[in-house]
C-alpha cells in the first residue's frame, strides 16, 4: 500500500530564503508526481507535474526533482516571498490513476 | 477557459439525511475525481469517473456514490449521513491519462450536525 510522507509538517524563515520542501513514497511504481499548493479554505493549484520517466521540473522559482529508486520528491524555492506562504502537498499517481497524498507543509514566509 | 466549479460552495446537514453535490469540470476534460479532506485524515481519494463510467474507487462505504453525465459534470451522493463526514470535498478534472495535471475546484464544504 502506497504511502507518502511529508516533513516537515511547517516551516517557517525569513523573506528572501530558498528552502526545501521534501515528500517521500513507499512504492516505487509510480506514474507521476505532483505537488499543490492550497490557500487557507481554498482549492488546491496544481505547481508541477513530474512524470515518472523524468528527473525535474521548473516552473519560474520552483524546482522539483524526483528520485524513484529512493522514493524521494524535493520541491525547492528560491527567494522565497510572503505570498508563497500556503501549505504544500504532494501527491503520487499509480497505474490504477488515485492521487495518493502527503499531509502536507506548512509554509509560513515572514516579511 | 472556466475553471472547475463545485456547488453549493457551503452545506449544512443534520445526520440522517442525505446529499447531492456537483462538479462541472473545465470544457474538454473527461475524467473527474472526488476527494474528501479532513483535518485527521487529510486528503482522501473517493472514486473517479471517466466518459460516464466509474474507472476507479477509493476505501469508503457505500453509502458515498457518484455519477458522471454526458457533459462529463459529476455528483457526488453521500446517503444517511455521519458527523464524520463533515469535510471539505474537493473534484478535480483532467484529461484523463496518467500524464494528465488534475484542476481543482474550490470544494464544497459540508457540515454535518
Amino acid at each position: 500500500k502506497q504511502e507518502v510522507t511529508q516533513i516537515p509538517a511547517a516551516l517557517s524563515v525569513p523573506e528572501g530564503e530558498n528552502l526545501v520542501l521534501n515528500c517521500s513514497f513507499t512504492d516505487s511504481a509510480i506514474y507521476n508526481l505532483q505537488w499543490f499548493r492550497q490557500d487557507p479554505g481554498k482549492g488546491l493549484t496544481s505547481l508541477l507535474l513530474i512524470q515518472s520517466s523524468q528527473r525535474e521540473q521548473t516552473s519560474g522559482r520552483l524546482n522539483a526533482s524526483l528520485d524513484k529508486s529512493s522514493g524521494r520528491s524535493t520541491l525547492y524555492i528560491a527567494a522565497s516571498q510572503p505570498g508563497d506562504s500556503a501549505t504544500y502537498l504532494c501527491a503520487v499517481e499509480g497505474s490504477n490513476y488515485q492521487l495518493i497524498w502527503g499531509a502536507g507543509t506548512k509554509l509560513i514566509i515572514k516579511p | 477557459k472556466a475553471g472547475v466549479t463545485q456547488t453549493p460552495r457551503y452545506l449544512i446537514k443534520t445526520r440522517g439525511q442525505q446529499v447531492t453535490l456537483s462538479c462541472s469540470p473545465i470544457s474538454g476534460h473527461r475524467s473527474v475525481s472526488w476527494y474528501q479532506q479532513t483535518p485527521g485524515q487529510g486528503l482522501q481519494f473517493l472514486f473517479e469517473y471517466f466518459s460516464e463510467t466509474q474507472r476507479n474507487k477509493g476505501n469508503f462505504p457505500g453509502r458515498f456514490s457518484g455519477r458522471q453525465f454526458s457533459n462529463s459534470r459529476s455528483e457526488m451522493n453521500v446517503s444517511t449521513l455521519e458527523l464524520g463526514d463533515s469535510a471539505l470535498y474537493l473534484c478535480a478534472s483532467s484529461l484523463g491519462t496518467t500524464t494528465d495535471t488534475q484542476y481543482f475546484g474550490p470544494g464544497t464544504r459540508l457540515t454535518v450536525l
